[in-house]
């Protein structure tokens, strides 16, 4: 059975810029999680997705955004690049509610 | 909020040495509790899970029980490997109001000397 799927796996951008993160859940998962791990910051919640549609969001401001497709793919949108947004993206996926997150081996975003 | 607090390490220790990685939690309601492992340049693996009182996850070696009392699930195992060199996190899952999301420790750094 195929993991969560990250891509790209590296991604360079400078500040200003717009940055697009893809994730492929396992097969029969519906909700996606996003989640960033930034150095001296730890794992901070970003977005949940179920059934294409946001469930919760986390302290992050509106630049970050993002979708969920119908065949439950989803999206991270980062607008304005900052500096402080270079860090290790990780996504999860789960069959829902209350079950566990499995998580793929996340996207580097490097700010130049 | 909800928050999760581990040993931060490093830790480092011989291989066949035991390991306890100590995590507490502070969260209202009944929380999950998970323990994930994240090996140099991948993301996370679920190690173990417990979702009450008094469960007790297991999983390659490594248990940790839900204690209610002392809201902790702290990490052990008997005898550890090199191959266990990893950074290890602690986590509760809080539903609250129908949202979801994994609240994390800062992480632990073990590293097992052969």
């Amino acid at each position: 059975e195929a993991g969560v799927t990250q891509s790209p796996t590296h991604l360079i951008k400078t500040r200003g810029q717009q940055a697009t993160l893809r994730c492929s859940p396992i097969s029969g998962h519906t909700s996606v999680y996003w989640y960033q791990q930034a150095l001296g910051l730890g794992l901070q919640f970003l977005l949940w997705y179920d059934e294409g549609e946001e469930r919760n969001r986390g302290n992050f401001p509106p630049r970050f955004s993002g979708r969920q497709f119908p065949n439950y793919s989803s999206e991270l949108n980062v607008n304005a690049l900052e500096l402080e947004d270079s860090a290790l993206y990780l996504c999860a996926s789960s069959f829902g509610l209350g079950q566990p997150q499995h998580f793929g081996d996340g996207t580097r975003l490097s700010i130049l | 909020g909800d928050s999760v607090t581990q040993m931060e390490g490093p830790v480092t220790l011989s291989e066949e040495a035991f390991l306890t990685i100590n995590c507490t939690y502070t969260a209202t309601g009944y929380p999950s509790l998970f323990w994930y492992v994240q090996y140099p340049g991948e993301g996370l693996q679920l190690l173990l899970k417990a979702t009450k009182a008094d469960d007790k996850g297991s999983n390659k070696g490594f248990e940790a029980t839900y204690r209610k009392e002392t809201t902790s699930f702290h990490l052990e195992k008997g005898s550890v490997q090199v191959s266990d060199s990893a950074v290890y996190f602690c986590a509760l899952s809080d539903q609250k109001g129908g949202s979801e999301k994994l609240v994390f420790g800062k992480g632990t750094k073990l590293t097992v000397n052969p």
